[in-house]
């Protein structure tokens, strides 16, 4: 049982398109993070998300709690965006993170 | 600007052996976290730890698996008797509070022969 889906798993997109991913989950949270995979492996914070949304450059990310949903968008995306998204839930029971498995980008130029 | 640290970036280890992974967290933090990532799989959460003390743990971090922080300013995961499955990435993260933004160390690639 996965308690974070992301969709979709591969995603390959043109420069400058706007780019969205999409995370449901199934436990009750407390907070939402995106995180960034980069191709060596090394894995970066881009948001925290408890409720509403979130801003940073051309990353956008929303957090919907009552439809546990959260999108990640990115908007005229670059080549240098090529990496795996990840969502991960800090549970509100338990006191777990789920992560999901992640959105591998491709962007072309 | 601050950052985790792990070390070694790889280790090499035969199977029954111990291992002990080692992070140092930004110097202001106080909660610390161990992830693992089995190669082509999701990453995993193992323990968080937060005044000298684990406060969660995942059904992976068994009675094999301990974290201490020996000094103020080490994070260490030991593994007493290392399995072929242990072999992964093993991330260290830290964060001011347990909600806040966590920041990631690069990885250490633990391979279990």
């Amino acid at each position: 049982k996965n308690e974070v889906e992301q969709s979709p798993q591969n995603l390959t997109a043109q420069e400058g398109e706007f780019i969205t991913i999409n995370c449901s989950y199934s436990v009750g949270i407390s907070a939402l993070h995106w995180l960034q995979q980069h191709p060596g492996g090394g894995i970066v914070s881009l948001f925290m998300l408890s409720s509403g949304k979130k801003k940073h450059g051309r990353l956008i990310a929303t957090i919907n709690i009552q439809e546990k949903h959260s999108s990640l968008h990115i908007t005229a995306s670059h080549p240098r965006d090529s990496a795996v998204y990840i969502c991960a839930v800090y549970s509100n029971t338990g006191n777990q993170f789920y992560f999901g498995t992640g959105t591998s980008l491709t962007v072309i130029p | 600007e601050p950052e985790v640290t792990q070390t070694p970036s790889h280790q090499v280890t035969q199977m029954g052996q111990e291992v002990i992974l080692r992070c140092v967290p930004i110097s202001n933090h106080l909660y610390f976290y161990w992830y693992r990532q089995i190669l082509g799989q999701k990453v995993e959460f193992l323990v968080s730890f937060y005044n000298n003390e684990i406060s969660e743990k995942s059904e992976i971090f068994d009675d094999q698996f301990s974290v201490e922080r020996p000094d103020g300013s080490n994070f260490t995961l030991k593994i007493r008797s290392t399995k072929l499955e242990d072999s992964a990435m093993y991330f260290c993260a830290s964060s001011e509070d347990v909600l806040d933004e966590q920041f990631f160390g690069p990885g250490t690639r633990l391979t279990v022969l």
